[in-house]
């Protein structure tokens, strides 16, 4: 599985745009992007997904560049309830797409 | 929406002994997956379930098993229990038709396992 670089941390001001990095420069052809997000101690929370073209949402809007090398996760208007690890993961379509969870980048999202 | 339904959400268990987690999935997902979660630790998978029929495995100990039923419901058993089992067990679901082959997995809530 290719694996993926992000921040450890990041802060955000409530009601700013959080704009969460990733990188994973070994991605193949065949694996999609998918960002997840883990509040305190409840179960991972599937975020969106992506392959080659840009992503929106309810929740957020996913920005991969051309060459799918890395991508941003943007939630746009950034609230309390949005502070959580964030999960960046490649995973392809062949096989039954196993998650291999990194360190993620923990949003503390302030007032 | 229906989620992904775990039980029980706690449990105490002695060392030695054992413990069995159940996992209940979307309604039409057909594949299940089972992760832990040490403290302070990422998710780590251990073992999935597609049809009934392991479909992958990763670093599940010897001690623990699972099976699928046919009602796609999955269970976890684990033997031996060892203070280091003590973690977060997170099931996972997902469709698996040739049509959803890039469906996202969504999470339960977990399970809570503390071994004393």
């Amino acid at each position: 599985d290719a694996k993926t670089t992000q921040p450890p941390s990041m802060d955000c001001a409530e009601g700013r745009a959080a704009n969460l990095p990733c990188n994973h420069s070994t991605i193949s052809g065949n694996e999609y992007v998918y960002w997840y997000r883990q509040i305190h101690s409840q179960g991972p929370q599937y975020i969106i997904h992506g392959l080659k073209n840009n992503e929106t949402n309810e929740m957020a809007s996913l920005i991969i560049t051309e060459d799918r090398k890395s991508s941003t996760l943007i939630l746009p208007h950034a609230t309390l309830r949005d502070t959580a690890v964030y999960y960046c993961i490649v995973s392809s379509l062949t096989g039954f797409q196993k998650l291999v969870f990194g360190t993620g980048t923990r949003l503390l999202v302030s007032p | 929406a229906a989620g992904v339904i775990q039980s029980p959400r706690h449990l105490i268990k002695e060392k030695r002994e054992t413990a069995t987690l159940k996992c209940y999935p979307i309604p039409r997902h057909d594949t299940v997956y089972w992760y832990q979660q040490g403290p302070g630790q990422d998710p780590q998978f251990l073992i999935s379930f597609y049809e009934k029929m392991q479909s992958d495995k990763g670093s599940i100990p010897d001690r623990f098993s699972a099976q699928q039923f046919s009602d796609y419901h999955s269970e976890l058993n684990m033997s031996s229990l060892e203070l280091g089992d003590s973690a977060l067990y997170f099931c996972a679901s997902s469709p698996r038709d040739r049509k959803s082959r890039n469906q996202p997995q969504h999470f339960g809530d977990g399970t809570r396992l503390s071994i004393l």
